[in-house]
């Protein structure tokens, strides 16, 4: 069967760095996508990693390793407004997103 | 418009009531896609359309239907409602032509079934 695993809950602290595991385990492997959703709202896209290796966006930085089924993002400087959940999806053979539960990230003063 | 809209935004619903939930885009994307979002769980595709006048079945179709009879809508309908069915369902596009293949989502119907 198809599985994405990612911690259901995580907390940080203002200002500093947090990075948040996505293990996969799909059908075949064309991308994996992290989005941000704040409670309440819409998913809204956040990163893309088709390669191994490490993608840069500002504050926000995703690993891929495919050998290892493995990904990670890296939020830096946390800031209060990046209190939301983390979810992360595997593009399959089909080229369906498959999401993981998400982890939801509190930031604390 | 702009991106993708979604109405209405909640709805209470007897069961056994029929039900259509409304989604219109204006991104020109020729791919469409209904998740319903349960706590605990992720998103879950109900069905997708790759291009308008075609549809196809996702991983929970049962109990829904949908119609893509042109680009820019793609309406869900629940033929006759289920407690079962009280989700969150998010309605999204994306532009499958190549690329990035990044899926865009409306704002959301928060649906209850009693």
């Amino acid at each position: 069967g198809q599985n994405i695993d990612q911690p259901t809950e995580m907390t940080a602290t203002e200002g500093a760095i947090v990075q948040i595991n996505c293990t996969y385990q799909t059908s075949g492997f064309n991308g994996l996508f992290w989005y941000q959703q704040h409670a309440g709202e819409a998913p809204t896209f956040l990163s893309y990693n088709v390669l191994d290796g490490l993608e840069e966006k500002g504050r926000f930085s995703s690993f891929l390793s495919r050998s290892k089924g493995y990904s990670y993002l890296l939020l830096k400087e946390l800031q209060m407004k990046d209190s939301a959940s983390y979810l992360c999806a595997v593009m399959d053979s089909n080229y369906q997103l498959i999401w993981g539960a998400g982890t939801k990230l509190i930031i604390k003063p | 418009i702009a991106g993708i809209t979604q109405a209405p935004t909640s709805q209470i619903l007897a069961a056994g009531r029929r039900m259509t939930l409304r989604c219109t885009q204006d991104m020109r994307h020729n791919a469409m896609y209904w998740y319903r979002q349960d706590l605990g769980l992720g998103l879950r595709l109900i069905h997708y359309s790759n291009t308008a006048g075609t549809t196809g079945k996702g991983e929970v179709p049962d109990g829904y239907s949908v119609s893509r009879a042109n680009t820019d809508d793609f309406p869900l309908t629940l033929a006759s409602a289920v407690p079962s069915q009280t989700s969150v369902y998010f309605c999204a596009s994306s532009d499958s032509d190549g690329g990035l293949n990044e899926q865009f989502f409306g704002p959301g119907t928060r649906l209850t079934v009693l």
